[in-house]
């Protein structure tokens, strides 16, 4: 099946700063998403990117299908920017998760 | 409803006993997907309902798992006999349709003694 690989693993930034998180598939993958899992464990659909760039806000994501991978851009981070962010996609219709990125924004 | 609903959120219950796990996802939507997460797997998926197609279960675990939508709507999850590496968090997601994005409940958090 399909790997996924995110980096960094970790993530401590100081609030105001930028960052970028990325994420990696072993093969092609038709329904990329982007997920911000909050500190009470609520999962948050971010993003759904199969290709190409979008922009919420203060994020943004990018997915270069051809290369197999995608960015997850966050600007002037804030503190309720905390928590884990996932990519997830597959092949087939279900998602595959990579172990993501906790990222803790301090004040 | 405005999101997708799980019930309940929490439950603790005896290695050995079955439990059923409730999903209630957006209205309209024909897609409806269960996942788990824990410690050690991390979030992996289980189970897959598109419309009236057969289920796609090929991530259930072993055969002590099984789920049933009842009318393209609501899901059961059952997981009989259970064990203590049954642990976890378990999500339902809903989409509008294939390929499409998926939204998460807040989960049912089971514990097994």
């Amino acid at each position: 099946g399909i790997q996924v690989e995110q980096s960094p693993p970790d993530l401590i930034l100081q609030e105001g700063a930028n960052s970028t998180l990325r994420c990696n598939f072993s093969d092609s993958v038709n329904n990329l998403q982007w997920f911000h899992q909050n500190p009470w464990g609520q999962l948050i659909n971010l993003f759904y990117i199969p290709s190409g760039t979008k922009q919420n806000g203060r994020l943004s994501a990018t997915t270069v299908a051809t290369e197999r991978y995608s960015l997850l851009y966050i600007s002037s981070s804030q503190t309720t920017d905390s928590g884990v962010y996932f990519c997830a996609g597959d092949n087939t219709d279900k998602l595959i998760f990579g172990t993501g990125t906790r990222l803790q924004v301090f004040p | 409803g405005a999101g997708v609903s799980q019930s309940p959120s929490n439950k603790v219950t005896e290695k050995g006993k079955d439990v059923e796990l409730r999903c209630d996802p957006i209205s309209g939507h024909t897609a409806l997907y269960w996942y788990r997460q824990s410690l050690g797997q991390g979030l992996e998926f289980l189970i897959y309902f598109q419309g009236n197609s057969a289920p796609d279960k090929s991530g259930l675990p072993s055969d002590r798992f099984s789920a049933e939508r009842t009318g393209g709507s609501v899901s059961t999850l059952t997981i009989q006999r259970t064990q203590q590496e049954d642990s976890a968090v378990y999500l339902c997601a809903s989409s509008s349709g294939p390929a499409r994005p998926q939204h998460f409940g807040d989960g049912t958090r089971l514990s097994i003694l």
